[in-house]
């Protein structure tokens, strides 16, 4: 049973470039979520995709965008990269249950460095 | 104001004793979820255990068990036998609401790193 995947694991930016980062959910999960975590910190939640579409957002700017396709994996867009934009980012699937209370399961992350 | 607090920075435990790390929440929701992750230095986040705000029994996962404590709003992770392979960070988290309007979002605390000596 094939995990969540993110790929790539590690990239490195210059401010003011665009970066796409991609996310395989777990099979037969149907949800994602994504998470940035800054060095020393928590992860902060920035967006949740579902059937396609964004439907719940954290205090992030709309420099963060995403998309998830037809087959359930998700990209995570941003642009005009800022240094502070620097961290790991994390994916994590579930799948749509009852009450909205299934676990959710994490990739093993994309670490981003912005020069 | 916090909503998960971790206020272990970090915690030493002899290899095959037991360990126990805090975690406070604060939510008005009646309906909520209460997890714990495990991240080795490799970045991945592992789940460890869960545990429903209407569960009336601790949740328990071969050597992590949660004691749930409502009316203090604390979900301390206990972690026994420790083993050199359980060094990493644990992090609490929390999921507020119930159906349709959580959506699964999960809010985390800081953090505990957690060393396990031989």
């Amino acid at each position: 049973d094939a995990g969540v995947t993110q790929s790539p694991t590690h990239l490195i930016k210059t401010r003011g470039q665009q970066v796409t980062l991609r996310c395989s959910p777990k099979s037969g999960h149907d949800t994602v979520s994504w998470y940035q975590q800054a060095l020393g910190q928590g992860p902060q939640f920035i967006f949740q995709y579902y059937e396609e579409e964004e439907r719940q957002r954290g205090n992030f700017p709309d420099r963060f965008s995403g998309h998830q396709f037809p087959n359930y994996s998700s990209e995570l867009n941003v642009n005009a990269l800022l240094l502070g934009d620097s961290a790991l980012y994390l994916c994590a699937s579930s799948r749509e249950g009852t009450g909205g209370m299934e676990t959710q399961y994490f990739g093993p992350g994309t670490r981003l460095l912005v020069l | 104001a916090q909503k998960i607090t971790q206020t272990q920075p970090g915690m030493f435990v002899q290899e095959k004793e037991a360990v126990t790390l805090d975690c406070t929440y604060d939510t008005s929701d009646q309906s909520y979820g209460l997890f714990w992750y495990k991240q080795p230095s490799s970045g991945e986040m592992i789940f460890l255990i869960y545990q429903g705000s209407y569960d009336e029994q601790n949740a328990t996962e071969g050597r992590y068990s949660l004691n749930f404590q409502k009316a203090r709003k604390s979900a301390n992770l206990v972690i026994s036998a420790s083993q050199l392979g359980d060094s990493a960070m644990y992090f609490c988290a929390m999921r507020e609401g119930d159906g349709g309007t959580s959506y699964g979002k999960l809010t985390f605390g800081q953090g505990t790193i957690l060393t396990v000596h031989p």
